[in-house]
């Protein structure tokens, strides 16, 4: 069974940083590309950004790039979101997800984790 | 970016009955599009990939049909626990984006 156990989240004062974790179990984590994805309270989903399965590759959304950075850990099964600079709009639960398909980009969100909540707040 | 607009924004449906919901692409996405469903205080999953393929032990009462810049997602009889909202997402070129949702509600 596919697993994704996030934890990080907490209160931030803006400006400040947290790192995110998630642990995947049930598949073979270094096959898949790996995503964050993050939901405002009451809004919609935003994708954050992506890893390669390698962890050569990265994506970034543009309202993040230059201030998260994501990476992940094969030998460990898990993935990482390292936000800095962090601001009041980047208040939101942070869902990692699995890509779909192995070795590849292009592929849906086909399992996700319960999520972890950050607050960005004075 | 690719801006996906979904409308519309709430259905009122009667269990029972169908719904039908759509997504639009600004650009072309090919058939790289997917349908997730997500619940108050759930994640959201992965109902619809590739446009129109089920996703694991997604009932066949959901259906997705459309390629290019439009698409569809239709719940042919919606039972009480298909009340949620519904979010389509590209996947065919970076950044990702999704649509803004559709509240499928009761009637």
């Amino acid at each position: 069974e596919v697993q994704l156990v996030e934890s990080g989240g907490g209160l931030v004062q803006p400006g400040g940083s947290l790192r995110l974790s998630c642990v995947a179990s049930g598949f073979t984590f270094s096959s898949h590309a790996m995503s964050w994805v993050r939901q405002a309270p009451g809004k919609g989903l935003e994708w954050v950004s992506s890893i390669s399965g390698s962890g050569a590759s990265t994506y970034y959304a543009d309202s993040v790039k230059g201030r998260f950075t994501i990476s992940r850990d094969n030998s460990k099964n898990t993935l990482y979101l390292q936000m800095n600079s962090l601001r009041a709009e980047d208040t939101a639960v942070f869902y990692c997800a699995k890509v779909h398909l192995p070795s590849t980009w292009s592929g849906s969100f086909d399992y996700w984790g319960q999520g972890t909540l950050v607050t960005v707040s004075s | 970016e690719i801006v996906m607009t979904q409308s519309p924004a709430t259905l009122s449906v009667s269990p029972g009955e169908r719904a039908t919901l759509s997504c639009r692409a600004s650009q072309s996405v090919s058939s790289n599009l997917a349908w997730y469903q997500q619940k108050p205080g759930q994640a959201p999953r992965l109902l619809i990939y590739g446009a129109s393929t089920r996703a694991t032990d997604i009932p066949a009462r959901f259906s997705g049909s459309g390629s290019g810049t439009e698409f569809t997602l239709i719940i042919s009889s919606l039972q009480s626990e298909d009340f949620a909202v519904y979010y389509c997402q590209q996947y065919d070129t970076w950044p990702r984006t999704f649509g803004q949702g559709t509240k499928v509600e009761i009637k």
